[in-house]
């Protein structure tokens, strides 16, 4: 099961935002984050926990290992205001986080 | 460019099946693993299945019981989800999506999903 807190992130533009994904077994690096805006296609950022997909902006990170996980997004953009996804894909079945959503404080 | 266009869904009873495709264009289709991936309305992501490039390998999640079956056509890179025994609970976007694994020879997925297509949505209801 992968838990992911706040449910919501309110941050102001130009802030940082930490998002947290919890596992309750251990998936080593076997972590990918996604984004989805308001009626729009989820969108890979981020695979084994901090390698980059291709075009993703450097504002976007993420870092930790085993069961504990952040995404990190440094100096928020209007466009990054969206939910964000944690996946799992170290054991089967594959599963998602329940999102956090970034909104405008 | 990649693209994955889906199509099929609508509105179907309880009890009865239903096809999704999903169209693919932008890379060598036969080469790679596919998944369908869902989502309710308002609800977060689901997995629901994932297929080899070659299609001898398939793995389902496990509310699927049995019910839906996703296959694939490298001749004309179409990928399927066969649905049967819908139930109002499968209401859903219908995504496919592409796993960039590759390796030479065999099936080597990377489980995460890039790129998406654009969904289609199935309604169970009577």
């Amino acid at each position: 099961v992968m838990t992911q807190s706040p449910a919501t992130l309110s941050v102001s533009p130009g802030e940082r935002a930490t998002l947290s994904c919890r596992a309750s077994q251990s998936v080593g690096t076997k972590i990918a984050w996604y984004q989805q805006k308001a009626g729009q296609t989820p969108r890979l950022l981020i695979h084994t926990t901090s390698t980059r997909a291709t075009g993703i902006p450097a504002r976007f990170s993420g870092s930790g290992s085993g069961t504990e996980f952040t995404l990190t997004i440094n100096t928020l953009q209007s466009e990054d205001f969206a939910v964000y996804y944690c996946q799992q894909y170290n054991n089967w079945p594959l599963t998602f986080g329940g999102g956090t959503k970034v909104e405008i404080k | 460019q990649v693209q994955l266009v889906e199509s099929g869904g609508g509105v179907v009873q309880p009890g009865r099946s239903l096809r999704l495709s999903c169209a693919v264009s932008g890379f060598t289709f036969s080469t790679y693993g596919m998944h369908w991936v869902r989502q309710a309305p308002g609800k977060g992501l689901e997995w629901v299945a994932i297929i080899s490039y070659d299609g001898r390998y398939r793995y389902y999640a496990d509310f699927v019981g049995g019910r839906f079956t996703i296959s694939r056509d490298n001749s004309n890179n179409t990928l399927y989800l066969q649905m049967s025994s819908l139930r109002p609970d499968d209401t859903a976007v219908y995504y496919c999506a592409k796993d960039p694994g590759y390796c030479s020879g065999g099936f080597c997925p990377s489980n995460w999903f890039d790129p998406w297509g654009r969904g289609t949505l199935v309604t169970v209801s009577s």
